[in-house]
């Protein structure tokens, strides 16, 4: 069945630094990828939309420059979290979308970000 | 509906029983609900859905039910297990545009052995 491969799946970083976590479609094309955000004992939060070969669009009070989103193919979409602060450690979640009407939405494994 | 950060609601189910999840939503233009299943340090899992034109639907183990009128979604799942322990979204997503998912708050099952 379809696969959705987040990498990587746990990172701590540095007060100040980036990551960059990816979200890649295995065994199918990708038009359209959501990156979710998900404190402790909370629901998933919808950060942005990416479209392949275009500008995500943010969720309003999501910072576009503090959270980078490139859809550069239609298997592999990044989010870049740059200047990273502790208030920022979170479990990040992306889902892909495949082409065609009525495609099922296909959720990754996480990659939970610690920012000591 | 959405979520505002509440902490999740818990359910304690006794292993065989029944459990029923429940979920209101607020967007009278949602035309397509799903529920999820989330294990701790993982993805959501999808487990059924349900388009607006049905009030019901079932799978293995698990019936959805949708009220409209009241805004109103609900998991059944039946003959609980200890690997039906987890936390459960209801998600949302509207007839026209975009493909975003809007989820609710969620509920934590733990079926008691």
């Amino acid at each position: 069945g379809a696969v959705v491969s987040q990498h990587p799946s746990r990172v701590i970083c540095k007060s100040g630094t980036s990551v960059k976590i990816e979200c890649r479609s295995l065994d199918f094309q990708a038009t359209t990828m959501f990156w979710y955000r998900q404190f402790p004992k909370q629901s998933l939060m919808l950060m942005a939309t990416s479209n392949e070969g275009s500008k995500a669009t943010y969720e309003q009070g999501v910072e576009k420059d503090k959270f980078l989103i490139n859809h550069a193919s239609l298997t592999l979409s990044t989010l870049t979290v740059t200047s990273a602060h502790p208030e920022d450690s979170s479990f990040y979640i992306c889902s892909a979308i495949g082409q065609g009407a009525n495609s099922p939405l296909h959720f990754g494994n996480g990659t939970r970000l610690t920012v000591t | 509906g959405e979520s505002v950060g509440l902490h999740l609601p818990t359910l304690s189910v006794q292993e065989g029983d029944n459990s029923i999840i429940n979920c209101a939503y607020s967007n009278s233009a949602s035309d397509y609900f799903i529920w999820y299943k989330q294990e701790s340090g993982k993805g959501p899992q999808f487990i059924i859905d349900i388009r607006s034109n049905m009030d019901k639907r079932q799978g293995q183990r698990v019936t959805v039910l949708l009220n409209k009128t009241v805004k109103h979604l609900s998991l059944q799942i039946a003959a609980t297990q200890p690997g039906d322990s987890a936390v459960y979204f209801c998600a949302e997503k509207e007839a026209h545009g975009n493909e975003k998912l809007t989820f609710g708050t969620g509920t934590r099952l733990t079926i008691i052995p």
